[in-house]
């Protein structure tokens, strides 16, 4: 089964809108964290925003905001006023397990989606 | 800028080479990962490194290994190259330590193998 399912593989959104990218995941341990990151048609991979498991309130970052619902396990990208270079690939990542303090935590991505903005 | 140093950019070779892929982590930064991203396969997390040990392994061949260097680089071999192994190749580094802490991703080594 997968881990981290993305399943909008392209999304079209008008400039100023908002717009909800979809991440379900699986998993049966109890510490993870869940992350988003965009990947522009230039190849980087730019970290957006982080949601621990434990934690109480959804995370934000300027105009990302995570709609996280741990009992559905889902963690939704929500980007507000969407501008002409949010246009990319979105992935979402999850990081199992805590923490061992020797930084050992592997992401495991989803597929991704592909955001496209119309001016 | 994420911090994160790779070289090359891109690299293209033949069926059967040997290349190696240079990654230099963010300063500070004791924790080094390599993942592949290829068009079937998606993103997938291959090896870790911690201070110079192996931490985790993943879906990484046996004709790739890595290493860390007493001075934190990480050099991932790929040999007997096939045409499969074209992807991009990225390099991550984390702190030791803070799990909310993301990976901080290098730019890639896009590997062309014709």
């Amino acid at each position: 089964a997968q881990k981290i399912t993305q399943t909008q593989p392209g999304m079209f959104v008008q400039e100023k809108e908002a717009v909800t990218l979809d991440c379900t995941y699986d998993t049966s341990d109890p510490s993870y964290g869940l992350f988003w990151y965009k990947q522009p048609s230039s190849g980087e991979m730019i970290f957006l925003i982080y949601q621990g498991s434990y934690d109480q309130q959804n995370a934000t970052e300027g105009r990302y905001s995570l709609n996280f619902q741990k009992a559905r396990k889902s963690a939704n990208l929500v980007i507000s006023a969407s501008q002409l270079g949010d246009s990319a690939m979105y992935f979402c990542a999850m990081r199992e397990g805590p923490d061992s303090g020797a930084g050992s935590y592997q992401l495991t991505f989803g597929k991704g989606t592909k955001l496209s903005v119309i001016p | 800028d994420s911090g994160v140093t790779q070289t090359p950019k891109h690299l293209i070779t033949a069926t059967g080479q040997r290349v190696t892929l240079r990654c230099s982590p963010r300063s500070g930064d004791l924790s080094v990962y390599w993942y592949q991203q290829s068009l079937d396969q998606g993103l997938q997390f291959l090896i870790q490194y911690y201070n110079g040990e192996e931490r985790a392994k993943g879906n990484i061949l046996e004709r790739f290994s890595a290493q860390q260097f007493p001075d934190l680089h990480s050099e991932l071999n790929l040999s007997s190259l096939e045409l499969g192994d074209s992807a991009l190749y990225f390099c991550a580094s984390s702190v030791r330590g803070f799990s909310n802490q993301p990976q901080h991703f290098g730019d890639g080594t896009r590997l062309s193998i014709l």
